[in-house]
């Protein structure tokens, strides 16, 4: 089965340190993988997603993510917070070895920028 | 303006009266699914749908169903609501499988 595992559920930063969102990831194929961020009282928001090629994948805002096979991680990352990054971020996984379509997210991060 | 829609945004009821939570995009997407979204569990997929007539169960699809029967609607029904369906509940789009999903606005439903 495909899961996601999102290991703080919580991460405080001061605005301008870098911002780091942990993400694994369990398939039995290879994995298409998003980052999804919701700001308080609204829908959610594609960020960015790894289909295949190049390992470092830039998406918007600013944000990035580097999908790392070996250790089945897709951390979100950004060089410099901002007060207004402060939401909640999903990771979703789908295994594109399944015959499904079935789309997997995790339990959410809550990032809190701190001017 | 491209965008999925859903209504209501916020419905109050009672258990065991049937309800339908609507949801529509204009974008020609094949790809729809509803989720829902509790504290501390993320978002649970209930159903897909991959194409008109084409529909199938996600993660928790117990005590919900859905149709497809036109490319831009994908509706929510709960026969018998039960509180433990009370949630925050979102439908998204994507051109195909899952890729790129756009959500709607969120249905908050609370069953008493």
């Amino acid at each position: 089965a495909q899961s996601v595992a999102q290991p703080e559920d919580q991460v405080n930063v001061a605005e301008g340190n870098p911002l780091t969102v942990k993400c694994t990831y369990s398939v039995s194929g290879n994995p298409y993988l998003f980052w999804y961020v919701q700001y308080p009282n609204r829908g959610l928001q594609f960020l960015l997603k790894y289909i295949t090629g190049d390992n470092l994948v830039k998406g918007s805002y600013g944000f990035e993510a580097e999908f790392n096979k070996s250790q089945t991680s897709f951390h979100l990352k950004k060089p410099s917070a901002l007060v207004s990054d402060s939401a909640l971020y999903f990771c979703a996984v789908r295994d594109a070895g399944r015959s499904d379509y079935k789309l997997s997210f995790g339990a959410g991060t809550t990032v809190t920028v701190r001017a | 303006e491209a965008q999925v829609t859903q209504n209501p945004r916020y419905l109050i009821t009672v258990t065991g009266k049937k309800l339908t939570v609507t949801c529509s995009q204009n974008m020609n997407h094949e790809y729809m699914s509803w989720y829902r979204q509790d504290p501390g569990l993320g978002l649970r997929q209930i159903y897909y749908s991959m194409n008109v007539e084409v529909t199938d169960k996600g993660d928790v699809p117990e005590g919900y169903k859905v149709s497809r029967k036109e490319k831009r609607n994908f509706p929510l029904i709960l026969e018998s609501p039960s509180p433990n369906q009370t949630s925050l509940y979102f439908c998204a789009s994507s051109l195909r499988a899952p890729d790129t999903q756009y959500f709607g606005p969120g249905t908050r439903l609370t069953v008493l």
